[in-house]
């Protein structure tokens, strides 16, 4: 059964830190990751995807990979209280996406 | 680009009644689409994979002849739920490839009474 992980939180944050974000993946062969963001009540929302291993960085979103641990992260810096949402680690499949449960970020102002 | 609609977003019917959901790509062709569904509070769960001109695959305990998926045209599939219940109430949602990425379509919320 592969499996994507992540700790369900909340995650707690001032307003302007850094939201540091961690998923875990169970298949060794996996190339592609993605993190989505999915606000109460809304379907999730792209935000990065990453297929090599290091750092992919787009605004204040940074993307990392380490295949040989099997993790992905996800940095959010200077965090805004719009960034609160749950965010998903995904991981392809075939032609299908393996979900994790998702990590609930609250950034208070 | 990479838009994904629904349509309905919301749709409250009486038991024993069909509901159809269509999910189109507005500015690119998806040969394959998803269909997925959300209880509140948690993951999502994949119901099918759906692909133009061939028979949607199904999720292991979803029952095709239930949730029937159409994929006529590469940018448009469409789900229905047979003889709805109150245990089908959920949030619908469906996603469409577009190179080795998915997005999501608003979805739709389904209150069966």
């Amino acid at each position: 059964q592969k499996e994507v992980e992540q700790n369900s939180g909340p995650l707690s944050v001032p307003e302007g830190a850094i939201a540091s974000l961690n998923c875990t993946y169970s298949d060794r062969v996996s190339q592609s990751f993605f993190w989505y963001r999915q606000y109460s009540g809304k379907s999730p929302e792209l935000i990065m995807s990453i297929y090599s291993n290091g750092d992919k960085e787009d605004g204040r979103f940074t993307a990392q990979l380490n295949k040989a641990s099997q993790y992905v992260s996800l940095l959010i810096r200077d965090s805004q209280p719009s960034d609160s949402a749950t965010y998903l680690c995904a991981v392809r499949e075939g032609t299908a996406l393996i979900f994790g449960k998702g990590t609930t970020l609250s950034v208070s102002s | 680009g990479a838009v994904v609609s629904q349509h309905p977003s919301r749709v409250i019917c009486k038991s024993g009644t069909s509901v159809k959901i269509e999910c189109r790509s507005l500015d690119f062709q998806a040969t394959t689409m998803f269909w997925y569904r959300q209880f509140p509070k948690k993951s999502l769960m994949l119901m099918a994979t759906s692909n133009e001109g061939s028979k949607a695959t199904y999720e292991q305990g979803v029952e095709k002849d239930k949730f029937l998926i159409n994929h006529a045209s590469l940018t448009l599939s469409t789900l229905t739920v047979t003889s709805a219940h109150p245990e089908d109430s959920s949030f619908y949602i469906c996603s469409a490839s577009l190179g080795n990425e998915q997005f999501f379509g608003p979805g739709t919320r389904l209150t069966v009474l």
